[in-house]
């Protein structure tokens, strides 16, 4: 079945510093991919999506992520943290002939002054 | 235009009771999902709603059903409530279906089961 896996329940990093939120999926077809953000008490929100086309997508607020095939990754990455990111981030994939979303169990980043 | 709302926002219940949750989509939206969030978990699929008619269901039994109305709102219902469906259910909205469209999330409501 498929199946995403984000490595890292918590990441901390300082304020300036890069951001890298680590997901790789199991599929042996490109699914669709998806990057959500959820901040204390609040829905979810879409940061970016990969669907066809250029393997690297720009989100909002900055961040982006690159779709590698031949790694079955697309991790998430920001040059530069601010302490306004601090939330939740959840990978998800649209596994190939399905309309359902699978997300991942979340990384957690914490930002520090 | 509103954003996707969910009520109510906190729900307790003792098991065994059935309980109904209550969502309303942006407007114009023909797909309605929701997901089961359990504490320190990503969100997991229960079912979709195209059109109101159910269109994709994950791995959830029979006494979780849903409706979608004309109106763009949906419900959520539970069953014969067990302690382990204590969680966080988001309703989440989207122009088409959920696995291409961006989805809108509402902010969910805490159901507690005692």
């Amino acid at each position: 079945a498929q199946s995403v896996t984000q490595l890292g329940s918590h990441v901390s990093v300082s304020e300036g510093a890069l951001v890298l939120l680590r997901c790789n999926y199991s599929s042996s077809v490109p699914p669709y991919l998806f990057w959500y953000v959820q901040y204390p008490n609040q829905g979810l929100q879409l940061l970016l999506k990969y669907t066809t086309g250029a393997t690297l997508v720009k989100g909002i607020n900055g961040f982006e992520a690159e779709f590698k095939k031949s790694e079955t990754s697309f991790h998430l990455t920001k040059p530069s943290a601010h302490m306004s990111d601090a939330a939740e981030y959840f990978c998800a994939v649209t596994p190939y002939n399905t309309d359902k979303l699978i997300f991942g169990t979340g990384t957690r980043l914490q930002v520090f002054p | 235009e509103t954003g996707v709302t969910q009520s109510p926002t906190h729900l307790i219940k003792t098991r065994g009771q059935q309980v109904t949750l209550r969502c309303s989509s942006q407007s114009g939206h023909n797909t309605v999902s929701w997901y089961q969030q359990a504490l320190g978990q990503g969100p997991q699929f229960i079912f979709q709603y195209y059109r109101e008619e159910e269109n994709g269901r994950g791995n959830f039994p029979p006494r979780f059903s849903g409706l979608q109305f004309p109106n763009y709102s949906s419900e959520l219902n539970v069953n014969a409530l067990e302690l382990d469906d204590s969680a966080l259910y988001l309703c989440a909205s989207s122009l088409g279906l959920a696995g291409v469209d961006e989805q809108f999330f509402g902010p969910g409501t805490r159901l507690t089961v005692l």
